[in-house]
């Protein structure tokens, strides 16, 4: 059963700020967020995570709401080559198979010129 | 070169025949996994290695067989392919399977005739 959802697709204007949700409402007490993402033909890429507060990296922030329920990546200033599916998937932390990652299907963000 | 390399990118082969995909990392990663990726389904997991010798199944572990004698590699095996097999297969490496990032391979597109 999905532990996350996200719409299946969403396009975004070329330099515009891109917000992708996620709802991960049965998330428990030791599961991070993660984002990956995956463009066309290639291995997907580690974006950034977090457990409750938000973070910033050089790609994306995370925003994460208190309760902890559901969360947005936001991409600044979106270029065509973010042009990709990305997928929200929460995981525990500690090893083992329950720290592994289980892809649903994203969501395919267009960016476009 | 550095990072996480697979071979071959592409293979076609008949039902029946032993198929390997090699798979290949030079940063010492603990962890390793392999993942295929079907339209319709994303990614899900075939196997993982903790460690040299140490190593569990995934998701869909039926028809495939794992090795791990070296850290750096980690070789995936389909014995007797079938049809259903033809997929897209990324092989992934990690610190640790907690908080660390996986980092995948270029993938190796697999068709079974």
């Amino acid at each position: 059963d999905a532990k996350t959802t996200q719409p299946p697709s969403m396009d975004c204007a070329e330099g515009r700020a891109a917000n992708l949700p996620c709802n991960h409402s049965t998330i428990s007490g030791n599961e991070y967020v993660y984002w990956y993402r995956q463009i066309h033909s290639q291995g997907p890429q580690y974006i950034i995570h977090g457990l409750k507060n938000n973070e910033t990296n050089e790609m994306a922030s995370l925003i994460i709401t208190e309760d902890r329920k559901s969360s947005t990546l936001i991409l600044p200033h979106a270029t065509l080559r973010d042009t990709a599916v990305y997928y929200c998937i929460v995981r525990v932390v500690y090893g083992g198979s329950q720290g592994n990652l289980i892809f649903g299907k994203g969501t395919k963000l267009s960016v476009k010129p | 070169d550095a990072g996480i390399t697979q071979s071959p990118r592409y293979k076609i082969t008949e039902t029946g025949r032993q198929v390997t995909l090699m798979c290949h990392q030079t940063w010492s990663h603990s962890y390793m996994f392999w993942y295929r990726q079907d339209l319709g389904h994303g990614l899900r997991l075939i196997y993982y290695s903790a460690a040299a010798d140490i190593t569990d199944k995934g998701e869909v572990p039926d028809g495939y067989v794992v090795s791990r004698s070296k850290t750096e590699n980690f070789p995936l095996t389909l014995e007797s392919a079938t049809r259903s097999q033809t997929s897209v297969y990324f092989c992934a490496s990690s610190e640790g399977s907690g908080r660390n990032e996986q980092f995948f391979g270029p993938g190796t597109r697999l068709t079974v005739l």
